[in-house]
């Protein structure tokens, strides 16, 4: 299947500092879904991309698509210790409502 | 909080038995898909359902099964049960079938031994 690469896989700041992460993949996707997950939790939709060249926004949160569309990045400003947790990036799969999940990228947050 | 709820939250079987985990979907969404996330990966495409009907698959074997009922909530059935089925087990629920936004419930924890 669809490999989702995500960078960096860990990250570890301090509070206040602001952070970057990206997501890439084989193939074009038209659609970018990007994801945080507390342990033991469901993941919870951050921002959805859908349309490549505009930077889309969320309170701190900033994503946008990368110029091949093979990729994404997500731009977390200013980070506070309720940042910390796991971040996901989907694409989807097919033409279905079926995404492939990227491997994760962890964030703490040191006070 | 997303309105999709799932149960139980935490579940204990031994290997060969069988389980039902259930989904109540968000209002006004018409389809649900399914998810295994072992520890410390990303979440891996179960199958989905659209109005009832089983719309796409992942590579799992048939002894996983589902079901979508008239007011779009899901089971998800895993027969068999092999030890590396141990997993939190995620429903995502969408309005239609296309790449859209899906909202995830807060999981349930199979843990089979």
């Amino acid at each position: 299947g669809q490999q989702l690469n995500q960078s960096p896989q860990s990250m570890f700041i301090q509070e206040g500092e602001d952070v970057s992460m990206n997501c890439t993949s084989s193939s074009i996707f038209n659609t970018w879904l990007w994801y945080k997950q507390d342990p033991g939790e469901g993941p919870v939709l951050l921002i959805a991309l859908y349309k490549a060249g505009e930077l889309t926004s969320n309170g701190r949160l900033t994503a946008q698509f990368g110029i091949t569309r093979k990729d994404s990045f997500l731009n977390i400003s200013a980070s506070i210790p309720s940042d910390v947790g796991i971040y996901f990036c989907a694409g989807p799969q097919n033409t279905g409502n079926q995404f492939y999940f990227g491997t994760g990228t962890s964030l703490t947050v040191i006070p | 909080e997303t309105g999709v709820t799932q149960s139980p939250t935490h579940l204990i079987k031994t290997r060969g038995q069988q389980v039902t985990l259930r989904c109540s979907s968000q209002s006004g969404h018409n389809t649900v898909s399914w998810y295994q996330q072992a520890l410390g990966q990303g979440p891996q495409f179960i199958f989905q359902y659209y109005r009832e009907e089983e719309n796409g698959r992942g590579n799992f074997p048939p002894r996983f099964s589902g079901l979508q009922f008239p007011n779009y909530s899901s089971e998800l059935n895993v027969n068999a049960l092999e030890l590396d089925d141990s997993a939190l087990y995620l429903c995502a629920s969408s309005l239609g079938w296309g790449p859209t936004e899906a909202f995830f419930g807060q999981g349930t924890r199979l843990t089979v031994v």
